[in-house]
């Protein structure tokens, strides 16, 4: 069963901060997603990757900046934490040779303060 | 551009009542068609998928979905619901072209299912 882990369920920063949320899939998938979810809006697409050190803006990457320096792990780096980012966070994973659709992590709940 | 419309952003019900969660979609490509279920505090989970085939899909814990091409909607049903359904459902499309697996979300509907 494919698991993805995210590092933290809960985080609580300060404005300024530079922040990293980890997120590591076992199933050696391709593809690795952050979203971003709010109330009302449902998920937002921040970043994803579709290899290594390969990336592509979603529809909400203001503020936002990503890393895979591993085919595993995908990170989301808060440049300089500000309060609008203070939302749950999302992480998920997808292999482009199978028609299953994306595995998501638990999330992490994000407090900017 | 693909963009999903989930129509209630709450839905109220009684143990062991039917309920539907309505969602549409507009899209100038085909799409895959998915519902998600994100139980409190947990990520998302897969309830059910249309790839293609029976428009009519069948998912985990007793829901359905009918896939209606000439309207654009994905409607998730379930004849008979439990407490243990209370949750926030989300409706979501990916573009059958390309190999992304990007997905365009609705912004989710909380049943409450009450006893």
């Amino acid at each position: 069963d494919v698991k993805v882990t995210q590092s933290s369920r809960y985080l609580v920063k300060r404005t300024g901060e530079k922040v990293f949320l980890e997120c590591v899939q076992d199933m050696d998938h391709e593809n690795m997603f952050w979203y971003r979810q709010d109330p009302g809006l449902g998920l937002r697409l921040i970043y994803f990757s579709y290899d290594v050190k390969m990336k592509e803006k979603g529809d909400i990457p203001e503020g936002y900046s990503v890393s895979r320096e591993k085919k595993e792990r995908f990170s989301l780096i808060l440049e300089s934490a500000s309060t609008n980012q203070t939302s749950m966070y999302l992480c998920a994973s997808l292999s482009v040779y199978s028609n299953q659709p994306q595995h998501f992590g638990d999330g992490t709940r994000l407090s900017i303060l | 551009a693909q963009s999903v419309t989930q129509l209630d952003s709450q839905v109220p019900v009684f143990e062991e009542a039917p309920v539907e969660l309505r969602c549409n979609y507009s899209s100038s490509v085909s799409v895959y068609l998915f519902w998600y279920v994100q139980y409190p505090n947990q990520g998302l989970q897969l309830l059910l998928k249309y790839l293609s085939g029976s428009t009519l899909v069948k998912g985990i814990n007793g829901f359905e979905a009918e896939f209606n091409k000439s309207q654009t909607s994905f409607h998730l049903r379930k004849p008979s619901v439990h407490i243990s359904d209370t949750a926030e459902y989300f409706c979501a499309v990916s573009e059958r072209s390309g190999n992304t697996g990007k997905l365009i979300f609705g912004q989710g509907t909380t049943l409450q299912v009450k006893p």
